[in-house]
């Protein structure tokens, strides 16, 4: 099975920036999305297409990819971001997810 | 604006079965595929299944862990998406959410959870 690598925890400063990173071997051919996911609240779309961002998500949110790992950038970190991110990605029709990430703001 | 409503869920035992149904509304039900996505408690995303629209066939795509066991309908008249499982496992517990589209989800239910147990 094709597996997705995200670090379990990051921890950030408020105002600071924040890197979470996506391994997997098919993510240099592949697009990938990200997914924040606040306690109790359904999963929002962040980043698509590796590097997108869909309307409302705030600049501050930006994706890229170098080799087979994607990277999730927050910039300028937020109280209001400390939530737990997810990675995704397809393979041959089956879609794929990061074991997830907590990201806390101290 | 684009609604999705999860209902169905509850306690069930292990071996037995349990439908879920999403009621759609704000966009053209019968031109997107549908997806069901779950979480079990405390652990991450995890997907489930889609049923593309009928103008792509209405063909649907599975997880291995569910396989076999779950199926994915959909009315587009009454612009509801089903997820039909059987032979429940206690694995199986978890929020299950119900999407438009299957990449690059924008648009969520509020998730339903399901509980199977003796």
């Amino acid at each position: 099975s094709y597996d997705l690598t995200q670090p379990p925890s990051v921890s950030v400063s408020p105002g600071q920036t924040a890197s979470i990173t996506c391994s997997g071997h098919k993510l240099g051919n592949e697009n990938g999305c990200w997914y924040q996911q606040r306690p109790g609240q359904s999963p929002v779309l962040l980043i698509y297409q590796n590097a997108r961002r869909p309307s409302g998500i705030p600049e501050r949110f930006s994706g890229s990819i170098s080799g087979n790992t994607a990277t999730l950038t927050i910039s300028g970190t937020q109280a209001m971001d400390e939530a737990d991110y997810y990675c995704q990605a397809w393979d041959s029709n089956t879609a794929v997810f990061g074991g997830g990430t907590k990201l806390t703001v101290l | 604006e684009v609604q999705l409503v999860e209902s169905g869920g509850g306690l069930v035992k292990p071996g037995r079965s349990l439908r879920l149904s999403c009621t759609a509304s704000g966009f053209t039900f019968d031109a997107y595929p549908m997806s069901w996505f779950r979480q079990a408690p405390g652990k991450g995303l995890e997907w489930v299944g889609f049923i593309r629209s009928e103008g792509f066939g209405g063909t649907t795509e599975y997880a291995a862990s569910v396989k076999g066991r779950f199926t994915i309908s959909r009315d587009d008249s009454r612009r509801i998406a089903y997820l039909q499982m059987n032979s429940l496992r206690t694995e199986d517990t978890a929020v299950y959410y119900c999407t438009r589209d299957y990449g690059d989800v924008e648009y969520w239910g509020q998730g339903i959870l399901v509980t199977v147990s003796s």
